[in-house]
């Protein structure tokens, strides 16, 4: 059974930084893509990054590039995303994904989540 | 960006009705449309991908359907555990982008 599970959600000032982690189990964690989602409190989806299964390839939306970084310990079997320069506008609850077989941005397994807020 | 268009807002129903919940897309996504379903305070669940395809473990009252621009997921009979939110999300281009939803209440 796939588990993904969320941890480094917090209480954080904006300009402040934050480091979300997602420990992986129940299958090959360097086989599969991965990404990072999030949804604002009571608000939609939005995708926040990619990275390919041996981590050579990486994307990001808009709104957070040049101040997240995604990546990955493969030996670990886990995700990570690095926040910096927060703003209140990144406040939402952060889902790990493991994208479906080698669909490149089909969303199959989700974790529960962990929940930044950046508030001063 | 690819803009998703999802109607109704809202859909009351009682179990045992049929569901048809829309999603539009701002430009052609051809086939690669996606819907979610997500509960109060659970994480999304994925139900169809490529507009028709079942994900593994979906019951088959779930079916997803169209091409282009516009999109239906139809619940035949919806059962208790339906009620909720649906999202679309089209994966044809970088970023992928996700509609806001329609939630299915009770009637």
């Amino acid at each position: 059974e796939v588990q993904l599970l969320e941890s480094g959600g917090g209480l954080v000032q904006p300009g402040g930084s934050l480091r979300l982690s997602c420990a992986a189990s129940g299958f090959t964690f360097s086989w599969y893509d991965m990404t990072w989602v999030r949804q604002a409190p009571g608000r939609g989806l939005e995708w926040v990054s990619y990275i390919s299964g041996a981590g050579g390839d990486t994307y990001y939306a808009d709104s957070v590039k040049g101040r997240f970084t995604i990546s990955r310990d493969n030996s670990k079997n886990t995700l990570y995303l690095q926040m910096n320069s927060l703003r209140a506008e990144d406040t939402a609850l952060y889902y790990c994904t493991k994208l479906l077989d080698d669909s490149g941005s089909i969303f199959g397994d989700w974790g529960q989540g962990t929940l930044v807020t950046v508030s001063s | 960006e690819i803009v998703l268009t999802q109607s109704p807002a809202t859909l009351s129903l009682s179990p045992g009705e049929r569901a048809t919940l829309s999603c539009r897309a701002s430009q052609s996504v051809t086939s690669s449309l996606v819907w979610y379903q997500q509960k109060p305070g659970q994480a999304p669940r994925l139900l169809i991908y490529d507009a028709s395809n079942r994900a593994t473990g979906i019951p088959a009252r779930f079916s997803g359907s169209g091409s282009g621009t516009d999109f239906t997921l139809t619940i035949s009979s919806l059962e208790p555990e339906d009620f909720a939110v649906y999202y679309c999300q089209q994966r044809s281009k970088w970023p992928v982008t996700f509609g806001p939803g329609t939630k299915v209440d009770i009637k």
